[in-house]
């Protein structure tokens, strides 16, 4: 059973670069069959998909944060990274990873437990 | 890009079945999977593929697909059902990709 587990600052600058990390285990990250996801979800409100990253390195993100984002993978470490630049009030929020098959019409069928960035001076 | 509209609460009396609509345009020839959120935990995957439901996740959820409007249906709801359900799809017209509905808050009286 895959298990994966966020890891970061709860706490950023506005301006400033949030930096999370996905520790993915019981199950290789080099699997090939799955993208490595990263969701969002401000409090009260409901989840937002911010992009994935294949074991070949090639990325997707959402257009509305398209100019921000870089995810990256490290197989050696079995984990995967977000960095989201210019942050501001809006990006306070929930930060999952999440697991996803290689097939567009496949599920996140494995979640962290969630990491929360507060962006605050 | 696409959208998917849920109604913000759903209520249902313990035993009865709650039936949470997920609209989207052509939304029945996506394939469409459903989460359970509870309070302060991460998204459970519910059921998958319009109406699999994955290991471990009980009978009493099941889901269908038409037209404009997906379901999510809980029969013989239990308290441990309340919870926030996503709808969510694979846009793969747009970048936008991976889609997720507004939400329902289900409310067992």
């Amino acid at each position: 059973q895959v298990q994966l587990q966020e890891s970061g600052p709860g706490l950023v600058k506005p301006s400033q670069t949030l930096s999370l990390t996905c520790t993915v285990s019981g199950g290789s990250i080099s699997s090939g069959s799955y993208y490595w996801s990263w969701i969002r979800q401000p409090a009260g409100k409901g989840l937002e998909w911010i992009g994935r990253i294949y074991t070949s390195g090639s990325t997707n993100y959402s257009p509305s944060l398209k100019s921000r984002v870089t995810i990256s993978l490290d197989t050696s470490k079995n984990h995967f990274s977000l960095k989201l630049s210019s942050v501001t009030a809006a990006d306070t929020a929930m930060y999952y990873c999440a697991r996803v098959g290689q097939h567009g019409f496949n599920p996140f069928d494995s979640w962290g437990q969630g990491t929360l960035v507060t962006v605050s001076s | 890009s696409y959208v998917l509209t849920q109604p913000p609460s759903v209520s249902v009396a313990p035993g009865k079945t709650a039936r949470i609509p997920c609209g989207g345009n052509g939304i029945g020839s996506k394939s469409v999977h459903w989460y359970q959120q509870k309070p302060g935990q991460a998204p459970v995957l519910v059921i998958y593929s319009d109406n699999d439901r994955p290991s471990g996740i009980p009978e009493r959820f099941s889901g269908s697909n038409s037209g404009n409007t997906a379901t999510l249906a809980i029969s013989r709801v239990e308290a441990g059902d309340e919870a926030d359900y996503y709808c969510q799809v694979w846009d793969y017209s747009s970048d936008h990709l991976y889609v997720f509905g507004t939400g329902t808050t289900v409310t067992v009286l």
